[in-house]
């Protein structure tokens, strides 16, 4: 199975903050990747698919990036309402499987 | 607008079974894969099945094959799991999910709110 490693599994900024959260894959997965935003007691809302495309609604203070096996979620300036835990997808190959998550809190 | 919106959840011991629905509204259910998604207590998300558009095919993780099935009804725009077997490490939080597109069924854009299965006796 492919494994999907996600870095920091935690963190703290400062509102404003320019922030990056990683997701390093074990095989192969060409742009086949998402992120999801998850918050306590809602369902996870989608944020980036095929790896750099912004999803409906997503405010554009978020990208995706791609480099080799490695998938970065950025927030060019983080809000309060950016608190969450992020998750990323890989849909390349069966089983899907996701990342272990990041949490990102406000410093 | 699109609505996910699941039910059937519940207490339920070790070992019975139990299944989920998952009611499709605001878009043509038959055109879209559809899959169901879990969070156990504490956890992070884990994928647990996906379905193709009629239905003939079907895909699931080591950790449920051979115990949970997913199905749909497109006449009544519904999309179901039946759980079997059911251990403790099934408790979680299950949510349905529309995959976006055939080239992107990985991609969920539409989640229902979710609900809660509990394996316990």
């Amino acid at each position: 199975d492919i494994q999907l490693t996600q870095s920091p599994s935690s963190m703290s900024a400062s509102l404003g903050d320019r922030v990056s959260l990683t997701c390093q894959s074990s095989q192969g997965i060409g742009n086949y990747l998402s992120w999801y935003q998850h918050k306590p007691g809602k369902p996870p809302k989608p944020m980036i698919y095929y790896a750099t495309n912004l999803a409906d609604g997503v405010p554009s203070r978020f990208s995706g990036s791609r480099s080799g096996s490695d998938y970065s979620l950025t927030i060019s300036s983080l809000e309060s309402e950016d608190t969450a835990i992020y998750y990323c997808l890989q849909y390349d190959e069966y089983p899907w499987t996701f990342g272990g998550g990041t949490k990102l809190e406000l410093k | 607008e699109v609505q996910l919106v699941e039910s059937g959840g519940g207490l339920v011991q070790p070992g019975r079974s139990l299944k989920l629905s998952c009611a499709a509204s605001g878009f043509t259910f038959s055109n879209y894969y559809m899959a169901w998604v879990r969070q156990a207590p504490k956890k992070g998300l884990e994928w647990v099945a996906t379905i193709s558009t009629s239905g003939s095919r079907t895909y699931y993780p080591d950790s449920v094959k051979g115990r949970f099935t997913i199905s749909r009804d497109n006449a009544k725009s519904s999309l179901y799991l039946q759980m079997n077997s059911l251990k403790s490490e099934d408790t979680a939080t299950y949510y349905c999910a529309r995959g976006h597109s055939y080239a992107q069924t990985g991609y969920f854009d539409y989640w229902g709110q979710g609900v809660m299965v509990t394996v316990s006796s």
